[in-house]
């Protein structure tokens, strides 16, 4: 089984701050995405990666940035965490075209 | 229109009900078929894939797509209230895509 983890389940943080999200997956996977999730919105694509190194923009990636630096791993960084950024937080990956994606569990973040 | 179109509910049910869950799509070009299981406070889970137009079974659960009306359904036999979820289908185009199209969900509560 494909395993996604997210480093963090619940996460609090100030205006301003930046916030790291890391997620790790082990099944050596090329494609790897952030969504958020926000009710009412649904899943919402802020950026994926097709590779190490290589990273795409979603539909909504404005006040975000990613890192890939390992095939494993994907960090979402919020570069000034604002009040608006309080969301959901969805890891994902995927070894093919057209396949399904596996989650995480998410992280629930908060900013006040 | 919006892509995808999912009724969010909720939908509450009696236990051992039969459970239609549905979405509505506008691109043809859709052939990839997945319906997600989210409970509350986790990462959505797959719980059935399938490819252009037909019905697939798997246990008590059963997914059917009609391309020819770009309508695709969840239906769930003798539901449990271990099924009390949010229920999220996604779709994605051929040639190569690597991203899928979501519903919002419908959330569900079957009641004891």
């Amino acid at each position: 089984d494909v395993k996604v983890t997210q480093s963090s389940r619940y996460l609090v943080k100030r205006t301003g701050e930046k916030v790291f999200l890391e997620c790790v997956q082990d099944m050596d996977h090329e494609n790897m995405f952030w969504y958020r999730q926000d009710p009412g919105l649904g899943l919402r694509l802020i950026y994926f990666s097709y590779d190490v190194k290589m990273k795409e923009k979603g539909d909504i990636p404005e006040g975000y940035s990613v890192s890939r630096e390992k095939k494993e791993r994907f960090s979402l960084i919020l570069e000034s965490a604002s009040t608006n950024q309080t969301s959901m937080y969805l890891c994902a990956t995927t070894g093919q075209a057209n396949s399904p994606l596996h989650f995480g569990n998410g992280t629930r973040l908060t900013v006040t | 229109q919006k892509e995808v179109e999912q009724d969010p509910g909720p939908l509450s049910v009696p236990e051992g009900a039969i459970v239609s869950l549905n979405c509505t799509y506008s691109n043809s070009a859709f052939q990839y078929f997945m319906w997600y299981r989210q409970y509350s406070r986790k990462g959505p889970e797959l719980l059935m894939y399938t490819y252009s137009s037909g019905n697939k079974e798997d246990g008590r659960f059963t997914a059917q797509v009609d391309k020819s009306s770009k309508y695709i359904s969840l239906f769930i036999r003798d539901s449990q209230p271990s099924d009390s979820a949010t229920y999220l289908c996604a779709m994605s185009a051929g040639a190569g895509s690597y991203q899928l199209t979501f519903g919002k969900g419908t959330k569900l509560s079957v009641i004891p």
